[in-house]
């Protein structure tokens, strides 16, 4: 069965320094997500991506964060700079396009550790 | 303001017991409700969602408008339904079908045996 795959499982960093998280969703789907979830709290939505621009993002998602489909698999969460409070679990997501009821199916998550 | 509400943190049965899940929220619209499932150490998975009216592994739920109400039931818990349970609000805007998951706080499931 088809799964999101994300890279890599835990990514340790310096504060101020820029991570990109790499998520490869599956292969037919063509809406795209990011949520994250800090330790103890809920699982929060950052932003959804469809035909290569942004569609909808939360209050979270500020000028540090920015999404990319560079090819036809990947997609990625990059920050910019990063600060202790970006300390989470990033979980990517994928659906297939036109169901209302999509499923989003999600990829087993990268803990970010900042430094 | 979309929310969702689980109230229970932690919830423990003994094998065989029912179990309950509670879920609420609140929403303006018209809502769609999920209830995903985390085993440990793998991935977050759709469990059931309400406009399918299913039973998925012997949990239903049942959305009740008037109360808010979206809690996950299971008649006779087993201890492979161990497990955190997260339950989820879809919210979508305008002209839009991608829509953005609202998630609560998820309740942790222990089934003793």
């Amino acid at each position: 069965e088809p799964e999101v795959t994300q890279t890599p499982s835990h990514q340790v960093t310096q504060m101020g320094q820029e991570v990109i998280l790499r998520c490869v969703p599956i292969s037919n789907h063509l809406y795209f997500y990011w949520y994250r979830q800090i330790l103890g709290q809920k699982v929060e939505f950052l932003v959804s991506f469809y035909n290569n621009e942004i569609s909808e993002k939360s209050e979270i998602f500020d000028d540090q964060f920015s999404v990319e489909r560079p090819d036809g698999s990947n997609f990625t969460l990059k920050i910019r700079s990063t600060k202790l409070e970006d300390s989470a679990m990033y979980f990517c997501a994928s659906s297939e396009p036109g169901r209302v009821s999509n499923e989003q199916f999600f990829g087993p998550g990268t803990r970010l550790t900042v430094l | 303001a979309q929310r969702v509400t689980q109230p229970e943190k932690l919830l423990s049965v003994f094998k065989g017991a029912p179990v309950e899940l509670k879920c609420n929220y609140s929403y303006s619209g018209s809502p769609e409700l999920f209830w995903y499932v985390q085993y440990s150490r793998q991935r977050l998975q759709l469990l059931l969602r309400h406009i399918s009216r299913e039973s998925i592994k012997g949990f239903t739920a049942d959305l009740n408008k008037g109360e808010t109400s979206f809690h996950l039931k299971k008649p006779f818990a087993q201890e492979e339904d161990s497990a955190m349970y997260y339950c989820a609000l879809k919210s979508l805007r305008r002209g839009s079908t991608l829509g953005r998951l609202y998630f609560g706080r998820g309740t942790q499931l222990t089934v003793w045996p």
